[in-house]
């Protein structure tokens, strides 16, 4: 399986800052995603990453508000910008591991407080 | 649209005590897979199994097992002989064979397990 490392792993921001979250695996891999666990919730699709392409953003998500990067296919950023304290959630990156059938492994996740 | 359903928020056990988690789940697919994630007080989402639509027999792993059934649309996970170290937030989740293979996930069920 896919080893992933996200940071930062937490992180106290204020209102109106961004925060770039990096995800690094230990493998190239083709699709990378982004979710969102708010407190207490279930988690959220945010956005696909695919390397050499733009990200598609789901509904509800738009590239203003979190922007991603895709350089390589072992590395991905997402972009919490101009943040409220509804942003205060877990942010996860997953990669599918196509070696052994769709299989999706995800990082550790970062979670973020927004004060 | 894909959906995915667990009905139980949160299970209380004792120590020793079986418990099975529902998921009930939604799909136009005919070719899809199903997932079973742990998500431990620490946050990090641990991948349990992944089970296409074609294959329907039941798998063990060992206090772990895995009941598919498509002619209910139902995808039920068992723990055996329960121990507190299995006290999580579970989540059954969805994707299908397309393009788009992000994950639909269900609400999740606290289950604790008490000594």
């Amino acid at each position: 399986s896919a080893v992933i490392s996200q940071k930062p792993s937490r992180d106290i921001c204020q209102r109106g800052t961004s925060l770039t979250i990096q995800c690094q695996v230990d493998s190239q891999v083709t699709m990378m995603f982004w979710y969102r666990q708010q407190p207490g919730q279930s988690l959220t699709l945010i956005a696909t990453a695919n390397q050499g392409s733009e990200a598609t953003y789901e509904s509800g998500f738009v590239i203003d508000k979190f922007p991603i990067s895709r350089p390589n296919l072992t590395f991905s950023t997402l972009t919490v910008s101009n943040m409220s304290p509804e942003d205060s959630s877990i942010y996860l990156c997953s990669v599918e591991w196509v070696q052994t059938g769709r299989e999706q492994y995800f990082g550790p996740g970062t979670r973020l407080t927004v004060t | 649209a894909q959906k995915v359903t667990q009905a139980q928020t949160e299970i209380s056990v004792v120590e020793k005590e079986d418990v099975t988690l529902d998921c009930v789940y939604e799909t136009r697919d005919t070719t899809y897979y199903l997932f079973w994630y742990k998500q431990p007080p620490s946050g990090e989402l641990v991948f349990l199994i992944r089970r296409n639509s074609f294959d329907e027999q039941n798998e063990i792993s060992g206090r772990y097992s895995w009941n598919f059934q498509k002619s209910t649309s139902s995808f039920n996970f068992t723990i055996t002989a329960s121990q507190v170290v299995d006290s999580a937030v579970y989540f059954c989740a969805l994707t299908f064979s397309g393009s788009a293979r992000q994950l639909t996930f269900g609400s999740g069920t606290q289950l604790t397990v008490l000594p």
